[in-house]
C-alpha cells in the first residue's frame, strides 16, 4: 500500500543533543513537507521540498535542517539550536494539485 | 502569511448544521479542507482550485471566493464523527502545495 512513514511516533531528546526524525513516502510524490504543531494549535511550515537536492525555508526554520537526496525520504533534524522542540512533528508530500497526505507524526520531548 | 479562520470554535447538537470560514491576504491558488483529531494525523476534506474545480468527499461541501480570497466549509446534519479540528491550508504558490494553516476550528457534536 502507498503511504507516508515517520519514525519515531516518539522520540525523547536531551539537552544539546540533535536529533533526526525520518519520514519516508511511496505516493512517487515531487513536493514534501514539514510541520511544527504545539499543543491546540495549528500547523506552521518548516521546511518544504519539491525536488530532489532542492529545498526551502518555511516559517519557523531556525535550529532545523533537512536533505532531500531521495526522491522518497525528506529527514528532518532538530538540532540544539531549536531551543524549544518539544511539539508533534508532521510530515506531509502531495503531487501538484492534489491533497497533502500526512504521516502520523512524531511526538518530539525534552528530557 | 496564516489565513484566518472563523469562528475559533463551535459547540453542536447532532443534526445541526456549522460553516467555517476561511480567509487570507494573499492570491489563492487552492484552498485545503482537513479535519484532525487530537493526537492523530490531519485528515483530508476537500481542495477547492482556482477556476472552479473541486475535490474531495462527497458528503463535505465547500466554496471558494477567488476574488474575496475566501473559503467556506459547509457541515450540514452533523454527525459526532465530526468532531475534532478543522484547518484551512492556502497554497498561494501557484499549484506546488506550499501550504500554510490556519490556527484552525474545533468542533465538538454533541447527543
Amino acid at each position: 500500500d502507498g503511504g507516508i512513514t515517520q519514525s519515531p511516533k516518539y522520540l525523547f531528546r536531551k539537552e544539546g543533543q540533535n536529533v533526526t526524525l525520518s519520514c519516508e513516502q511511496n505516493l512517487n510524490h515531487d513536493a514534501m513537507y514539514w510541520y511544527r504543531q504545539d499543543p491546540g494549535q495549528g500547523l506552521r511550515l518548516i521546511y518544504y521540498s519539491q525536488i530532489v537536492n532542492d529545498f526551502q525555508k518555511g516559517d519557523i526554520a531556525e535550529g532545523y535542517s533537512v536533505s532531500r537526496e531521495k526522491k522518497e525520504s525528506f529527514p528532518l533534524t532538530v538540532t540544539s539550536a531549536q531551543k524549544n522542540p518539544t511539539a508533534f512533528y508532521l510530515c506531509a508530500s502531495s503531487a501538484r494539485d492534489t491533497e497533502a497526505f500526512f504521516g502520523q507524526g512524531t511526538r518530539l520531548t525534552v528530557v | 502569511q496564516q489565513p484566518v479562520q472563523s469562528p475559533q470554535a463551535v459547540i453542536l447538537r447532532e443534526g445541526e448544521d456549522a460553516v467555517i470560514n476561511c480567509s487570507s491576504s494573499k492570491a489563492l491558488y487552492s484552498v485545503h479542507w482537513y479535519r484532525q483529531k487530537h493526537g492523530e494525523a490531519p485528515v483530508f476534506l476537500m481542495i477547492l482550485l482556482k477556476g472552479g474545480e473541486q475535490k474531495g468527499h462527497e458528503k463535505i461541501s465547500a466554496s471558494f471566493n477567488e476574488k474575496k480570497q475566501q473559503s467556506s466549509l459547509y457541515l450540514t446534519a452533523s454527525q459526532l464523527s465530526y468532531s475534532g479540528t478543522y484547518f484551512c491550508g492556502t497554497d498561494a504558490s501557484g499549484g506546488y502545495n506550499k501550504l500554510i494553516f490556519g490556527a484552525g476550528t474545533r468542533l465538538a457534536v454533541h447527543p
